[in-house]
């Protein structure tokens, strides 16, 4: 696609549910990575993949964060039995290799109530 | 390993005078540095990007950044601000090769700029 696709872009969830955020990367970008965003707050690296290796989770924060990317097509990170705390913008990007520019979508903003 | 140290969390300006946003790195490997602007509500867009090739790097919106290795800097300016350039500016640096690819961010800097 001519851009990196996120759905959807708001979600308010009740605390103890699970949620499930969607990212379409550029075609042919062989990196996908998933960032959060606390409001006011800079970006906090959540998990990297890159083509088919296996992925990088060293930044999700518990094992209630999980997600998965299916060769160099989408992603879905989920999130199970959501926290107050886990309210952020959850950013999804992609780069055509490594080392190289990553391109970021519009982000999912999630509130939990 | 790799990090990122903006040295403002706010920068203000007035409108027509010279942009400076400070950027300090640190990196185990030869390193891409990027810069990011995100506007309110916005996602984040790249501004510039250095990747080894020349020092002095031309973004856009008359931005600009110069790689200076001997003090581990990427500092970013503008030799004008417009009320437009109001925005959270993030500094990234990621290993050209080797070591871990995952974009290190810095946590932004706050760009105002007063009429």
């Amino acid at each position: 696609g001519a851009g990196v696709s996120q759905s959807p872009s708001n979600k308010v969830t009740e605390k103890g549910k699970d949620v499930e955020l969607r990212c379409d990367p550029i075609s042919g970008h062989t990196a996908l990575y998933w960032y959060r965003q606390r409001l006011g707050q800079g970006l906090e690296f959540l998990i990297y993949f890159q083509g088919n290796s296996a992925p990088d989770k060293s930044g999700l924060p518990s094992d209630r964060f999980s997600a998965e990317r299916t060769g160099e097509s989408v992603s879905t990170l989920t999130i199970q039995r959501t926290q107050q705390e886990d309210s952020a913008v959850y950013l999804c990007a992609s780069s055509q290799r490594e080392g190289l520019e990553a391109f970021f979508g519009q982000g999912t903003r999630l509130t939990v109530v | 390993a790799q990090s990122v140290t903006q040295l403002d969390s706010h920068v203000s300006v007035s409108e027509g005078t010279p942009v400076l946003l400070r950027c300090n790195y640190s990196s185990s490997y030869s390193p891409s540095l990027f810069w990011y602007v995100q506007h309110p509500n916005k996602g984040l867009q790249l501004l510039l990007k250095y990747t080894s090739a020349a020092t002095l790097v031309k973004g856009i919106n008359g931005f600009e950044a110069e790689f200076k290795k001997s003090e581990t800097s990427f500092h970013l300016t503008k030799p004008s601000a417009h009320m437009s350039d109001a925005a959270e500016y993030f500094c990234v640096v990621s290993p050209a090769s080797g070591g871990s690819y995952i974009p290190t961010f810095g946590r932004g800097t706050s760009l105002i700029v007063h009429p």
